[in-house]
């Protein structure tokens, strides 16, 4: 399966500022998956990512909020924008395993504290 | 859209065998998924099922019943490092572009000595 090298792995931010995560995969993908976790609770799609495309999100999530680029196949970023507390979450990305649509690979995540 | 349901915590000993049900509303169904997840960790997949009946993958097994819209997830012989969250996920079709994880909400299991 898929090596995927997400970061930063956590961080503690301010109100109001901006971070971008990177993703890096050790393979070429065409979907690339942001999810967010927020504490103690499941995993809630953002967005798709598609390589020469524009992500598609989500319901509740806006490109404004969180953008996302997809310059190859093997990375992406997502940043999460003019943060507020409850934007402290894991975020992860993820992609589809060689062994179908149904298993994905996911990133170790990043998990971030708004202050 | 989808939904699933699963509950939100299962307490079993080690050497017991636990069951964790999943039960979804689907306008689309193409198979139902498990993953796992340890405490500070990354969801790892388990198990598949995309026709009924039962896949097996050592101490655990999955099994599907699509008439029923329900699936679970049982592990045999626990032991302690199975305590973590897992999670059913069903896949809802994007296009033609082979569609998108949903997860449930995910089940706590504690295994205790």
């Amino acid at each position: 399966s898929a090596v995927i090298s997400q970061k930063p792995s956590r961080d503690i931010c301010q109100r109001g500022t901006s971070l971008t995560i990177q993703c890096q995969v050790d393979s070429q993908v065409t979907m690339m998956f942001w999810y967010r976790q927020q504490p103690g609770q499941s995993l809630t799609l953002i967005a798709t990512a598609n390589q020469g495309s524009e992500a598609t999100y989500e319901s509740g999530f806006v490109i404004d909020k969180f953008p996302i680029s997809r310059p190859n196949l093997t990375f992406s970023t997502l940043t999460v924008s003019n943060m507020s507390p409850e934007d402290s979450s894991i975020y992860l990305c993820s992609v589809r395993g060689i062994s179908g649509a149904n298993v994905l690979t996911f990133g170790a995540g990043s998990r971030l504290t708004v202050l | 859209g989808q939904s699933l349901e699963q509950p939100s915590e299962v307490t079993a000993v080690e050497g017991a065998i636990v069951q964790i049900n999943c039960t979804y509303q689907t306008s689309g169904f193409y198979g139902l998924s498990w993953y796992q997840q340890h405490d500070g960790g990354a969801p790892t997949f388990l198990s598949y099922n995309g026709l009924d009946g039962l896949e097996e993958t050592g101490r655990f097994s999955s099994f599907l019943s699509r008439s029923d819209s329900y699936g679970y997830l049982l592990l045999q012989e626990l032991q302690m490092k199975d305590s973590a969250s897992y999670f059913c996920a069903v896949r809802e079709k994007i296009y033609n572009q082979g569609g998108k994880l949903i997860f449930g909400q995910g089940t706590e299991l504690s295994v205790k000595p």
